[in-house]
């Protein structure tokens, strides 16, 4: 099965409110990233983590290595938040390479 | 600081034809990798590379792709014979080592008819 489970694959929001995307772990994975998909395609990163959490603006990531999960919290979602979010991981194998989440497309509304 | 860039934006090959991606890291970073992205299986590692030096070569992706790194700037990805099958986004990322977040640039939309 997929080692990085991310949900959920769609999700609505009105302007102002907010939610979470979540992305569980099959196995202990040593760091997660977060990124946002921009209208040319390119992916923006948000946030990078080994531990904790961190914010920017409205937005807030936690990761727990342990528990094997990671969350990205929207809160008072705009417009232009819009768009397809992605998180992967990076296990502990010692190399550096990324295992992504299949993504969330989220859609914010008047 | 340039991010990473990549080259050509798009490409259309023909099945059978040999297509050669290119990509340029961030200054200074010493790992690179190559990701495919499709709707159905998302993003797939197909190569990395660490000081020049190929780490993972993609176990699946090994018949007809070939990842080099010729120096620390510049990496190209060899796709022979190409198939419909290719038809993809192709993802160049790079990081400044281990434990440090990766940068992607824009990709190359491959489409093979």
């Amino acid at each position: 099965g997929d080692q990085v489970e991310q949900s959920p694959s769609a999700l609505s929001l009105h302007e102002g409110t907010g939610s979470a995307l979540r992305c569980n772990f099959t196995t202990t994975m040593r760091a997660v990233q977060w990124f946002r998909k921009n209208s040319r395609g390119s992916l923006i990163n948000l946030f990078y983590l080994a531990s904790g959490t961190k914010e920017n603006g409205r937005l807030k990531s936690a990761f727990d290595s342990k528990e094997r999960y990671s969350t990205l919290h929207i809160r008072d979602a705009q417009l232009e938040d819009s768009g397809t979010y992605f998180c992967a991981a990076e296990d502990d194998s010692g190399y550096n390479k990324l295992t992504f989440g299949k993504g969330t497309v989220l859609l914010v509304s008047p | 600081d340039a991010g990473v860039t990549q080259t050509p934006r798009h490409e259309v090959a023909e099945k059978g034809q040999t297509i050669i991606l290119k990509c340029e890291p961030v200054s200074g970073h010493n790992d690179l990798f190559w990701y495919r992205q499709t709707k159905i299986q998302g993003l797939e590692l197909l190569s990395y590379f660490r000081s020049k030096s190929l780490m993972e070569d993609g176990g699946a992706f090994k018949d007809r792709f070939k990842a080099e790194m010729l120096n620390s700037s510049f990496s190209t990805l060899k796709i022979q014979p190409t198939e419909p099958k290719d038809s993809a986004v192709y993802l160049c990322a790079s990081s400044l080592d281990w434990g440090y977040e990766q940068y992607f640039g824009p990709g190359t939309r491959l489409t093979v008819l």
